[in-house]
């Protein structure tokens, strides 16, 4: 089984402040989704990483993937209330064309504070 | 409006009592997939579907049942359940799988309770 571990699990900054989350495997993926999850609601996709080394901007949050395609970070700038929610990465496993579908961390529950 | 829709939100029964969770997506896709999510454990995949008649086992399978007879519906069968199946539980559809740019899209989730 391909793991995923995410840190921290839980998180609680004050509104302006920066944040990084993680997600770090000692499997390859084939690419990396980030999805975002608000109680009462299934997860939305944020974005998506392909390639080794890729950096992807949505507004205040920054997403990298690790060179080997092992690990990926979120970023977030000036942290805001509205970014409150439960933080998942998922992994494509790789081989077999992604039939097994994604393998996803934990989550990181972060809560920012006005 | 492009969404996945399960059904029941919320149900709360007893031990051995057969049910079915539906869920219906209008986008088309070939990819279908149901999830449970537990506290401490995140989101672990059940069966899955690459398309109509073809299912495969997730990770969790044991005790759960599915089946894909049309492109849009995948229900999810607890035969007998039991008090361990009490979880929050996801259908996801995505186009296909593969090729890193299939996002999933995941309907609002069905919490189940057995008592």
């Amino acid at each position: 089984t391909q793991l995923l571990e995410q840190s921290p699990q839980f998180l609680s900054i004050q509104e302006g402040e920066n944040l990084t989350v993680y997600c770090n495997s000692s499997s390859v993926f084939s690419s990396l989704q980030w999805y975002r999850q608000e109680p009462g609601e299934g997860p939305v996709l944020l974005v998506t990483v392909v390639t080794g080394g890729e950096v992807k901007k949505l507004k205040r949050l920054t997403f990298q993937f690790g060179d080997a395609r092992k690990d990926s970070s979120l970023h977030i700038t000036a942290a805001q209330p509205g970014d409150t929610g439960l933080y998942l990465c998922a992994g494509e496993k790789e081989g077999r064309g992604g039939a097994d579908g994604l393998t996803f961390g934990k989550g990181t529950h972060l809560i920012i504070q006005p | 409006e492009a969404q996945v829709t399960q059904n029941p939100r919320y149900l709360i029964t007893v031990t051995g009592k057969k049910l079915t969770v539906t869920c219906s997506q209008n986008m088309n896709h070939e990819y279908m997939s149901w999830y449970r999510q537990d506290p401490g454990l995140g989101l672990r995949q059940i069966y899955y579907s690459m398309n109509v008649e073809v299912t495969d086992k997730g990770d969790v399978p044991e005790g759960y049942k599915v089946s894909r007879k049309e492109k849009r519906n995948f229900p999810l069968i607890l035969e007998s359940p039991s008090p361990n199946q009490t979880s929050l539980y996801f259908c996801a559809s995505s186009p296909s799988m593969g090729g890193g740019n299939q996002p999933q899209h995941f309907g609002d989730g069905t919490r189940l309770s057995i008592l």
